[in-house]
């Protein structure tokens, strides 16, 4: 079985915190992506990884960042945490190309108060 | 770049009867169809999928049409159970190779 894991399931922060969220899958895929979820909004792609080191901007990636220095690990970061990051994230990985499946991991409620 | 829109956001059926979620798609280019459900307080997961070079595909009691002409695909649930209450995503492959577009959702309530 294919297992994506998220480093917490419920994170609180503070405005202008620097905040990780950690993304671990145990498959070999290429493909690593983060996704902001919000009631109303979908999936919204913030970043995506095809390969170690590699990266590219989805469609909101403003106020976040990425890292990938091992295959299986994707790192999404907001530099200065603010209140309308406030969202679910949601971390996914599958083999290279957007015909395979995303396997996407549980998910981290993120609060910024 | 690609787009992607669900209708209606929110649909409700009685157990037992069909349930119905149309997408449209904007690049004719896109030639990958896949849908997601969630369930409440769960990931995403693939249910089913279909490629440009098939019309339809069924499993059990869901299936996916795909109208290339009108770019548009639509998932069928047929016989439809409490368990079948979830968001529904819709994506398609459009630019590049490695990301997919996704839709903004369906709610499903199946009402017992």
């Amino acid at each position: 079985d294919v297992k994506v894991t998220q480093s917490s399931r419920y994170l609180v922060k503070r405005t202008g915190e620097k905040v990780f969220l950690e993304c671990v899958q145990d498959m070999d895929h290429e493909n690593m992506f983060w996704y902001r979820q919000d009631p109303g909004l979908g999936l919204r792609l913030i970043y995506f990884s095809y390969d170690v080191k590699m990266k590219e901007k989805g469609d909101i990636p403003e106020g976040y960042s990425v890292s990938r220095e091992k295959k299986e690990r994707f790192s999404l970061i907001l530099e200065s945490a603010s209140t309308n990051q406030t969202s679910m994230y949601l971390c996914a990985s599958s083999f290279g190309g957007a015909t395979y499946e995303q396997y996407f991991g549980p998910g981290t409620r993120l609060t910024v108060t | 770049g690609e787009n992607v829109e669900q209708h209606p956001s929110t649909l409700s059926v009685q157990e037992g009867d069909s349930a119905v979620i149309k997408c449209t798609y904007s690049d004719s280019a896109s030639n990958y169809f896949p849908w997601y459900k969630q369930e409440l307080g769960k990931r995403p997961q693939l249910i089913i999928d279909i490629r440009s070079n098939v019309g339809e595909k069924k499993d059990q009691r869901i299936a996916v049409t795909l109208n290339k002409t009108a770019k548009h695909f639509s998932l069928h649930i047929t016989e439809t159970q409490p368990e079948d209450s979830a968001v529904y995503f819709c994506a398609a492959s459009g630019w590049g190779n490695n990301r997919l577009a996704f839709g903004k959702g369906n709610q499903v309530v199946v009402i017992p």
